[in-house]
């Protein structure tokens, strides 16, 4: 099994500021790596698939790099809606599954 | 506008089997370019995949579960359905059900790009 872990934990960013929050993986998922947004009591969204390309109607703000088994996704000036837990997946190794990261925390500074 | 739905007891009893279904709408389960799957998220936790199927009613598991699940499809209902076997309160959880891609031109599109609203079983007695 893939395991990926993502860091930190909580990030505390000010509104207007950058935040950039990483994903390892134990071994190389090219870039099949997706990126999701959830904010509390909703499902997850998704926001980057293939490392680096936003999906449909997520903000340019947004932006993913990355691949093998390192990857980042930065949002470039945070907004009040960002304030939200982010998860990363890979999909490179199908089957036998999708694993996903623990998720990073962005809270408001 | 694609929309899935999450339906299923709220409870169940420690040992017994936890059963929900999903049912797509805005779209045809039968298409042949996705997957539709089950993830669950644990109160206060991280996201797990449980499994997927294909509207032709293949099935893969996540290797930690795959002895307790059961995911089928009902193509005439448009409905997808899980099972999970003798449930102990670790079980208890949101479960979404979720469509992802397959393969297009030698890309992979294994994310999860549409989801239910999430439901939440408990496993208590």
């Amino acid at each position: 099994e893939i395991v990926m872990t993502q860091s930190p934990a909580t990030l505390s960013v000010s509104p207007g500021e950058r935040a950039t929050l990483s994903c390892r993986a134990s071994q190389s998922v090219s870039s099949n790596l997706a990126w999701y947004q959830q904010k509390p009591g909703q499902a997850p969204r998704l926001l980057i698939y293939g490392a680096s390309t936003r999906a449909t109607g997520i903000p340019a703000r947004f932006s993913g790099s990355g691949s093998g088994t390192e990857f980042t996704l930065t949002i470039s000036s945070l907004q009040s809606e960002d304030f939200a837990v982010y998860y990363c997946q890979q999909y490179n190794n199908w089957p036998p599954g999708l694993t996903f990261g623990g998720g990073t925390k962005v809270e408001i500074k | 506008q694609l929309q899935l739905q999450e339906s299923g007891p709220g409870l169940v009893k420690p040992s017994e089997t936890l059963s929900l279904t999903c049912t797509v709408s805005g779209g045809s389960i039968s298409s042949s370019s996705y997957y539709w799957g089950w993830i669950r998220q644990p109160p206060g936790k991280g996201l797990e995949w449980i499994g997927s199927i294909y509207y032709s009613g293949s099935t893969y598991y996540n290797p930690s579960l795959k002895s307790r699940v059961t995911i089928s499809v009902d193509t005439s209902k448009n409905q997808f359905s899980l099972k999970l076997s003798s449930v102990t309160a670790a079980d208890t959880a949101v479960y979404y059900c979720a469509r992802h891609g397959g393969v297009r031109w030698l890309q992979l599109l294994y994310y999860f790009d549409y989801w239910g609203q999430g439901t939440l079983v408990t496993v208590s007695s």
